[in-house]
């Protein structure tokens, strides 16, 4: 079966631009994670969705959001990108919510110039 | 606080050789998971594994197995008989009970080396 898909793979955007990611999960999978990695901070968590819910958030600023669609397919959306924005932007789908196994996409990756 | 550190940045071996990846991991939490990834040149996250806090069984698969011990809070992979196709980075992570199973928190990883 299809892995979980990520879209765009690469893009080029500049600073004070707004940038959406859109990831959709393995079919079945109702949770929907994703994670910022960088160089310099590593993998890091950014939110989480189950049920077009957050039920969980990282350390992120608000111009950092999301959303989930009824069909689990997934949105993250970026405002006012800074330099310290590029990153890849990894996706994760999870069949359920209580520690299965995450699979993630070959992410986006962002440059922000 | 959670937390996983991977102490070792990278590693280079022979084909064939064994290979261990170290891991330890800090929690408060009772019940937690620990999980192992593959990091490939092209990006994607790859699950290898994933053990919750209350099965301590070492687990062997193929060539790859795990060493988890909780008197040492560490979670360990051997890779057996390394082969190039292994190069990559791999990702020690934990996810904990009180904060979100989804949530998980990765080291930083170790690169391996594998050469011919």
């Amino acid at each position: 079966k299809a892995g979980v898909t990520q879209t765009p793979r690469y893009l080029i955007k500049t600073r004070g631009q707004q940038v959406t990611l859109s990831c959709s999960p393995i079919s079945g999978h109702r949770s929907v994670s994703w994670y910022q990695q960088t160089p310099g901070q590593g993998l890091q968590f950014l939110f989480e969705y189950f049920s077009e819910t957050q039920r969980n958030k990282g350390n992120f600023p608000g111009r950092f959001s999301g959303r989930q669609f009824s069909n689990s397919r997934s949105e993250m959306n970026v405002s006012t990108l800074e330099l310290g924005d590029s990153a890849l932007y990894l996706c994760a789908s999870s069949l359920v919510q209580t520690g299965g196994e995450l699979f993630f996409g070959e992410g986006s990756r962002l440059t922000v110039l | 606080a959670q937390k996983v550190t991977q102490a070792q940045t990278e590693i280079s071996v022979v084909e064939k050789e064994d290979v261990t990846l170290d891991c330890v991991y800090e929690t408060r939490d009772t019940t937690y998971y620990l999980f192992w990834y593959k990091q490939p040149p092209s990006g994607e996250l790859v699950f290898l594994i994933r053990r919750n806090s209350f099965d301590e069984q070492n687990e062997i698969s193929g060539r790859y197995s795990w060493n988890f011990q909780k008197s040492t809070s560490s979670f360990n992979f051997t890779i057996t008989a390394s082969q190039v196709v292994d190069s990559a980075v791999y990702f020690c992570a934990l996810s904990e009970a009180n904060t979100g199973f989804q949530k998980l928190v990765f080291g930083t990883g170790t690169r391996l080396l594998v050469s011919p």
